[in-house]
Order: structure tokens, then C-alpha cells, then sequence
């Protein structure tokens, strides 16, 4: 089936600095994708949704400043979390559909933060 | 607002026990529900879906049935294997399958399922 690749899995960084994760689909094209945050024994909590070529939709209560979110082509996402702080430390996940085929939804492995 | 439950966990079976997780829901309208698995080490994978009332899910010995009446949504299988020891989400999408924000999902805490020999 089509797979959703995210990188890095996990990363370390310290306070105040700029992490990027990207987000590919690797055999087919997704004009919309995901972005899911993940708390410790808590439930996925969407984030925004990405739209190739234009600005991403937040939801209510995400800083889109904080979480920059850019989508330039059919296959790729990337989340910038900016200045970074240890409450952003959790896992984050993407999610892509495959209109061409099934249209069914399919997940990144998630990318793991932990801000020092 | 959307909102699913599902059952606390952890579940510890040993193999071939029946396996019940339950899901609960509240949504406005005709929600679609899920059932997503990941692995170790792994991404969310569908395990199944049903679109309307009364509809059955099933995949890999799992069954869940869409009941509106109850607003639930309750994961089976009648005999567990090692290889079912996952993390399983039941979810909804407040729209129908062909809608555009059907990625929007809203999930459960998780249920960590471990099945010993």
C-alpha cells in the first residue's frame, strides 16, 4: 500500500532553537496532508491541515507561528517547530490521502521532539 | 465538540483469548468510524472502517458494528495472537468518506494491547 515516510524519527535539541520535520509521500501524490500531535497515554490532537501551494488551516489553540507549517509539493510537508521550549517536546504525526487510488488515509511513522 | 473514548488500557490477553475494546462517540451528523492500529515502531494503519449505521468493519479476524442507537463502536476478535500486540484508536471523521476534510480525525486515547503465548 502507499506509505507515508516522515524524517527525522526522533531528535534532540536544545531551548530556543528551530526544529524541521518533513513529511513525504512516497508513491503518490497528496495535495492535503496532516499534522497530528501526540501527548504521552493522550490522543492524536490535529494540528493543521496542509495544503500544497497555499497556507495551511490551524486549529483552534495552535500557534501558527510557533508551528510553521509549509507544503511546496505534491509529495512533501514540512513542520517547523520554532524556538523551541520542553513543553513542545511530544510526538508528532502526518497523514496523507491518496485521492488517486482508494482515497484511504495513511500515517507517518511520527517523529519523536524532546526539547532540553 | 467530536469526541471518542475508548476503554483505558493496558489489555493483557494470552493467545487465543476473545478480545473486546470499547469505543464510544459523540458527533453531530453521520460521522464515518475507525479503527487504526500501529505497531512497534510503525505508523497508524487502517484496520477497518464503517460509514453508516448498522455497517460491519472487518479485517483480519477484527469485526467492529456502527451503533448509532448506542453511539458506539466496539473492536473483536475471537481469538488474539501474539501478532495482534499493538497500540489500537478507534476514531471518527465527522464527515462522509468522499468529504474533502475526511482527513480531519478525531481518536481516542489509544489502547496498548499486549498478548502473551
Amino acid at each position: 500500500g502507499a506509505v507515508v515516510s516522515q524524517h527525522p524519527s526522533w531528535v534532540i535539541c536544545k531551548s530556543g532553537t528551530s526544529v524541521k520535520i518533513e513529511c513525504r509521500s512516497l508513491d503518490f501524490q497528496a495535495t492535503t496532508m496532516f499534522w497530528y500531535r501526540q501527548f504521552p497515554k493522550q490522543s492524536l490532537m490535529l494540528m493543521a491541515t496542509s495544503n500544497e501551494g497555499s497556507k495551511a488551516t490551524y486549529e483552534q489553540g495552535v500557534e501558527k507561528d510557533k508551528f510553521l507549517i509549509n507544503h511546496a509539493s505534491l509529495t512533501l510537508s514540512t513542520l517547523t517547530v520554532t524556538s523551541a521550549h520542553p513543553e513542545d517536546s511530544s510526538f508528532y504525526i502526518c497523514s496523507a490521502r491518496d485521492y488517486s487510488n482508494t482515497g484511504e488515509l495513511f500515517f507517518g511513522e511520527g517523529s519523536r521532539l524532546t526539547v532540553l | 465538540g467530536d469526541s471518542v473514548t475508548q476503554m483505558e488500557g493496558p489489555v493483557t490477553l494470552s493467545e487465543e483469548a476473545f478480545l473486546t475494546i470499547n469505543c464510544t462517540y459523540t458527533a453531530t451528523g453521520y460521522p464515518s468510524l475507525f479503527w487504526y492500529v500501529q505497531y512497534p515502531g510503525e505508523g497508524l494503519q487502517l484496520l477497518l472502517k464503517a460509514t453508516k449505521a448498522d455497517d460491519k468493519g472487518s479485517n483480519k479476524g477484527f469485526e467492529a458494528t456502527y451503533r448509532k442507537e448506542t453511539t458506539s463502536f466496539h473492536l473483536e476478535k475471537g481469538s488474539v495472537q501474539v501478532s495482534d500486540s499493538a497500540v489500537y484508536f478507534c476514531a471518527l471523521s465527522p464527515f462522509g468518506a468522499g468529504g474533502t476534510s475526511y482527513g480531519k480525525l478525531t481518536f481516542g486515547q489509544g489502547t496498548i494491547l499486549t498478548v502473551h503465548p
